[in-house]
């Protein structure tokens, strides 16, 4: 089982900042089947990212993926308020399916 | 638009069962399949499994595979994850979620919060 942890725990921005979120994986992910996601209170989770760096439909611009092998970088460039979120990667590339544990992404 | 709907939330007892619906809609459902993955209190995401609607196949996790069977109604685009002999730490959130070939999981459903409590 591949082991995802996400770095930092917790992450104090303020609007406008950039983000850098990490994921590092306990072994290759296979043809960077990772994927990232935000996830708000009370709310499901939204997919932003898959394929290591490829955005998913209607993501934008100023989120941005990447990586390879056993890390992987999400990057929000201009932080808005919206953004402030709860972020999960998950590798896709073995079974079972893995998630880390999650970044915190607060407003400073 | 894709659409993914569950049923209501459910109180169980230690030892009952659940079975959540997904109702799908907007794609091709025998085209995709559907992941199912759980959030306990507070804590992260956990994928369970996945099944295909193409011809019923499954992937289930180590940890529920004793416990759990997933399925699918073609002729109502509706997943089904039921879950047996229930235990306390089974108290989450459940969600579906359409994946094609097991790879990410692009739209989710609403959740379903299941409490286990006696």
């Amino acid at each position: 089982e591949i082991m995802l942890t996400q770095s930092p725990g917790t992450l104090s921005l303020s609007p406008g900042e950039r983000a850098t979120l990490s994921c590092r994986a306990s072994q290759s992910v296979s043809s960077s089947y990772l994927a990232w996601y935000q996830q708000k209170p009370g709310q499901a989770p939204r997919l932003l990212i898959y394929d290591a760096s490829s955005r998913a439909t209607g993501i934008p611009d100023r989120f941005s993926g990447s990586g390879s092998g056993t890390d992987f970088t999400l990057t929000i460039s201009r932080l808005e308020p919206e953004d402030f979120a709860v972020y999960y990667c998950q590798q896709y590339g073995s079974s079972p399916r893995t998630f880390g544990q999650g970044t915190k992404l607060e407003i400073k | 638009q894709v659409q993914l709907v569950q049923s209501g939330a459910e109180v169980k007892k230690p030892g009952a069962s659940v079975k959540v619906s997904c109702k799908a809609s907007g794609y091709t459902f025998t085209s995709y399949g559907i992941s199912w993955l759980r959030q306990a209190p507070g804590q992260g995401l956990e994928w369970m499994g996945w099944i295909t609607a193409y011809n019923g196949d499954t992937n289930y996790a180590q940890k529920v595979q004793d416990r759990v069977t997933m399925t699918t109604d073609t002729s109502t685009t509706t997943a089904y994850m039921e879950l047996r002999s229930l235990r306390s730490d089974d108290t989450a959130v459940y969600y579906c979620a359409r994946s094609y070939r097991q790879r990410e999981n692009d739209y989710w459903g609403q959740g379903t919060l299941v409490t286990v409590s006696s």
